[in-house]
């Protein structure tokens, strides 16, 4: 079975700083993983996704995730947030090849303070 | 526009009184999905169906039904509910079995309250 672990349900930050939202996951297996976003009062919508390749995968709106396989992380990074990037993020796994059940996390609910 | 579409998106209900929250999608998706939105829980899957005819449970379906006549829809049957399915649902689709890497297409989402 595959989990994924956001540690950090809420992360206030100041406007113009970076930030970086931390996702671990688990699995025996190769894998898929994905951030997406949700707005207030919207559905979710997909930021990046991780799927082969470079690990350094580029997303919308500025965010970028690097695959760090020997630590099983997938961290979502912003150099410089606006009022905006205010949100909930969650991070998604699922096994790569064919269909194969997503797993999210908990969320991550992204302050920014101007 | 390419959009998965959920309605009603407020909803409040007496324990008991069947309900039915549809979703439609118009990019003749295979894959569509369901899924609860509750704080502290994330998403956890309600069923899934990969093509017509074709449902399965997910993570928490007791208490839930669905069914998948046509391609396009994919309606959320609560036949008699409770307090505890007070909630915020999500109607989601995908072009292929699954993710495939792809991702999920998600509609707005209806909030459930039952009393």
């Amino acid at each position: 079975a595959q989990s994924v672990t956001q540690l950090d349900s809420q992360v206030p930050v100041f406007e113009e700083a970076p930030v970086e939202l931390r996702c671990n996951y688990s699995s025996s297996v190769s894998v898929y993983l994905f951030w997406y976003v949700q707005y207030p009062n919207q559905g979710l919508q997909l930021l990046l996704k991780y799927l082969s390749g470079s690990t350094l995968v580029k997303g919308i709106n500025g965010f970028e995730a690097e695959f760090n396989k020997s630590q099983t992380s997938f961290h979502l990074r912003k150099p410089s947030v606006h009022i905006s990037d205010t949100a909930e993020y969650f991070c998604a796994v699922s096994r790569s090849g064919g269909y194969q059940k997503v797993t999210f996390g908990t969320g991550t609910k992204l302050q920014v303070i101007p | 526009e390419a959009q998965v579409t959920q309605n009603p998106r407020y909803l409040i209900t007496v324990t008991g009184k069947k309900l039915t929250v549809t979703c439609s999608q118009n990019m003749n998706h295979e894959y569509m999905s369901w899924y609860r939105q509750d704080p502290g829980l994330g998403l956890r899957q309600i069923y899934y169906s990969m093509n017509v005819e074709v449902t399965d449970k997910g993570d928490v379906p007791e208490g839930y039904k669905v069914s998948r006549k046509e391609k396009r829809n994919f309606p959320l049957i609560l036949e008699s509910p409770s307090p505890n399915q007070t909630s915020l649902y999500f109607c989601a689709s995908s072009p292929d079995l699954g993710t495939g890497g792809v991702g999920y297409t998600f509609g707005s989402g209806t909030r459930l309250t039952v009393v």
